[in-house]
């Protein structure tokens, strides 16, 4: 199975940005990196996605290892309704059909 | 668009009891799947379904059944619940296999006692 590995626990104060790590040593060429996060009590949201160059969107950006092994994602500012669990995926194919394996994740915790 | 609906939102059953955890989606997605979440956990695969007529088992198939008859609806069956199975069960969608972004449910919190 694809794994990535993540601090279990950040913090954070609001409008500050946010540097989420990720490690993913099994990459394989092919697999997508995926975000995702949760709020309590809420099913997973998409954040963002990548495969090897550095993504921007409104929510956040996705800067990518140039080996491919570790990823990270920016919060630019940290606002009280960014603190969630933060996932990172691999998105990859076996036996024929593509998967997304959710690891633990990261608790952020965003002080006022 | 309502998105990705559950129902029901809470359940309690007792050990050997079935039920269904309904699931819909009103974007004509057709990949579906089924995840569980147990606390301090991130979520696994149960069942997943490439579109109507078509479903496979992912990462923690046994004790659930699927089927998928219509686009829209993707059902997950508890045969005879155990309270092993107490958990967060999530339904999500996405457009189609090799699509990128996924859309999750509200989530069906089952206990099993």
């Amino acid at each position: 199975d694809a794994k990535t590995t993540q601090p279990n626990s950040m913090e954070s104060n609001e409008e500050e940005p946010v540097h989420l790590p990720c490690n993913h040593s099994t990459i394989s060429g092919t697999d997508y990196i995926h975000w995702y996060r949760q709020l309590p009590s809420q099913g997973p949201e998409y954040v963002i996605h990548g495969l090897t160059s550095n993504v921007n969107n409104r929510m956040a950006s996705l800067a990518i290892a140039e080996d491919r092994k570790s990823s990270t994602l920016i919060l630019h500012r940290a606002t009280l309704r960014d603190a969630a669990v933060y996932y990172c995926i691999l998105r990859y194919t076996q036996g024929g059909s593509e998967k997304l394996v959710f690891g633990k994740g990261t608790k952020l915790t965003v002080n006022p | 668009n309502a998105g990705v609906t559950q129902t029901p939102k809470f359940q309690v059953l007792k050990t050997g009891q079935s039920m269904t955890l309904q699931c819909a989606q009103d974007m004509n997605h057709e990949y579906m799947s089924w995840y569980r979440q147990d606390p301090g956990m991130g979520l696994r695969l149960i069942h997943y379904s490439v579109g109507a007529g078509i479903t496979d088992q992912g990462e923690v198939p046994n004790g659930y059944n699927v089927s998928r008859s219509t686009t829209e609806d993707f059902p997950l069956r508890l045969l005879s619940a155990a309270p092993s199975q107490t958990s967060v069960y999530f339904c999500a969608s996405r457009r189609g296999q090799g699509a990128l972004e996924q859309y999750f449910g509200p989530g069906t919190r089952l206990t099993v006692t």
